[in-house]
């Protein structure tokens, strides 16, 4: 089985600009998890989804985030407009129920 | 409310040394705990798991886990420790439905040639 899959792996751009992170989950994992990853705050859950449904987005810093999964294989976090604060590492992660999380390698991102 | 607590934030043993990484959890009913690592660059990857049954897990790369009831704990072992461990260590507990992990803040692991 392929692994969980990021898009971009790295991104780099100016405050203000929109920026869209992709992920596709393992295939038959019904759950996907969206997380950020800082020096200051550890690994943070943002939000998660269960059947492409978000179940708890209490996670999500401020109303500039948002996430979606319009379907079992894809599922984007989007942040707009991005600040400088917002650089970090995001990570994706999917399960099945009762089964260990299977972590993306991260979209690091640099907002200037 | 649950939580995972990992006590030592950077450890260093030379290479060849065992090792042992603290972890201890508050939860309620029988947890299931993970342990995962994550090399600098890369997503975390699942050591090793406990669900039920025996307290002594094994898992990848030589690492083995014992979790202890009455401790509150599941502390990572390595008999000997190779320079390719270094890397970053997590302990987690699921925490109440739908799979959501709670992650310990992570140890860091250097070795010493």
């Amino acid at each position: 089985d392929a692994g969980v899959i990021q898009s971009p792996r790295h991104e780099v751009t100016e405050m203000g600009q929109e920026v869209t992170l992709r992920c596709k989950p393992i295939s038959g994992h019904d759950y996907l998890f969206w997380y950020r990853q800082t020096m200051m705050r550890g690994l943070e859950l943002l939000i998660y989804f269960n059947n492409n449904v978000p179940i708890d987005d209490s996670g999500m810093p401020e109303d500039r985030f948002s996430a979606k999964m319009p379907n079992a294989s894809f599922s984007t976090l989007k942040i707009q407009p991005s600040e400088p604060r917002d650089s970090a590492v995001y990570f994706c992660a999917s399960s099945r129920i009762n089964q260990p999380q299977h972590f993306g390698d991260g979209t690091r991102l640099s907002i200037l | 409310a649950q939580s995972v607590t990992q006590p030592d934030i950077h450890i260093t043993v030379s290479e060849g040394a065992s090792l042992e990484l603290r972890c201890n959890y508050s939860y309620g009913a029988t947890p299931y705990l993970f342990w995962y690592v994550q090399s600098p660059g890369q997503g975390l990857q699942l050591l090793l798991k406990y669900f039920s049954g025996d307290t002594l897990v094994q898992g990848i790369k030589g690492f083995e886990a014992e979790f202890k009831r009455s401790q509150s704990s599941f502390n990572l072992r390595k008999p000997s420790v190779h320079w390719s461990d270094a890397a970053e260590y997590f302990c987690a507990v699921v925490s109440g439905g739908y799979n959501k992990l709670i992650f310990g803040a992570g140890t860091r692991l250097a070795v010493h040639p």
